[in-house]
């Protein structure tokens, strides 16, 4: 089976940086993706690693270790906007995904 | 081009009863995926329908089940409905199905079992 760890809150200053941490444990890895999803409405893709290391994407950065387990989203100039919850999501290559719990973060002024 | 579209929105029903749910993918996604959210338990993964055959399977019993149509449109049936059913069903469409592809989410189906 899977098993995904992340956070359950977080709170951060608007213009901060913030890291949401996500580890794993998986047979067949085959990606992790980071999802963000408001109060209320649908989640939306953020960002996709199957390889080691970092995606970076305008003020949001995905990193993966696949030794290790572990993947963070770092946020960048945090905005009041970015309060929601951010789930990360393990890929099979027999084609399951399996989400984490989700971290909600919420951002204050 | 148009999102997912799900529908109906919001449902209740009762014990017992049964339900059926739709999902209408992106134009030219042939994978749709269904979840089921709930507060307690996250985003759970139900199965997944690629060009009308089911590809993929979470652990939910079979009271749970799904098509997909040769337009890609899929539905999800849920039978003898149980209070702990009551959740947020979302489906997802992608281009090249979940082991690879981005989802795109619909804005899901809240269904209460009263």
């Amino acid at each position: 089976g899977q098993n995904i760890d992340q956070p359950t809150e977080m709170t951060a200053t608007e213009g901060a940086i913030v890291q949401i941490n996500c580890t794993y444990q998986t047979s067949g890895f085959n990606g992790l993706f980071w999802y963000q999803q408001h109060a209320g409405e649908a989640p939306t893709f953020l960002s996709y690693n199957v390889l080691d290391g970092l995606e970076e994407k305008g003020r949001f950065s995905s990193f993966l270790s696949r030794s290790k387990g572990y993947s963070y989203l770092l946020l960048k100039e945090l905005q009041m906007k970015d309060s929601a919850s951010y789930l990360c999501a393990v890929n099979t290559n027999a084609g399951k995904s399996t989400f984490g719990d989700g971290t909600t973060l919420t951002v204050k002024p | 081009k148009a999102g997912v579209t799900q529908t109906p929105r919001y449902l209740i029903k009762t014990r017992g009863q049964q339900v059926t749910l739709s999902c209408s993918p992106i134009s030219g996604h042939r994978s749709v995926s269904w979840y089921q959210q709930t507060p307690g338990q996250g985003l759970q993964f139900l199965f997944e329908y690629f060009s009308e055959t089911q590809r993929n399977k979470g652990n939910f019993p079979g009271r749970f089940s799904g098509r997909q149509f040769s337009n890609s449109r899929s539905e999800m049936n849920v039978s003898t409905l149980e209070l702990g059913d009551s959740a947020l069903y979302l489906c997802a469409s992608s281009l090249f199905g979940t082991a690879t592809g981005e989802l795109f989410f619909g804005e899901g189906s809240r269904l209460t079992v009263l």
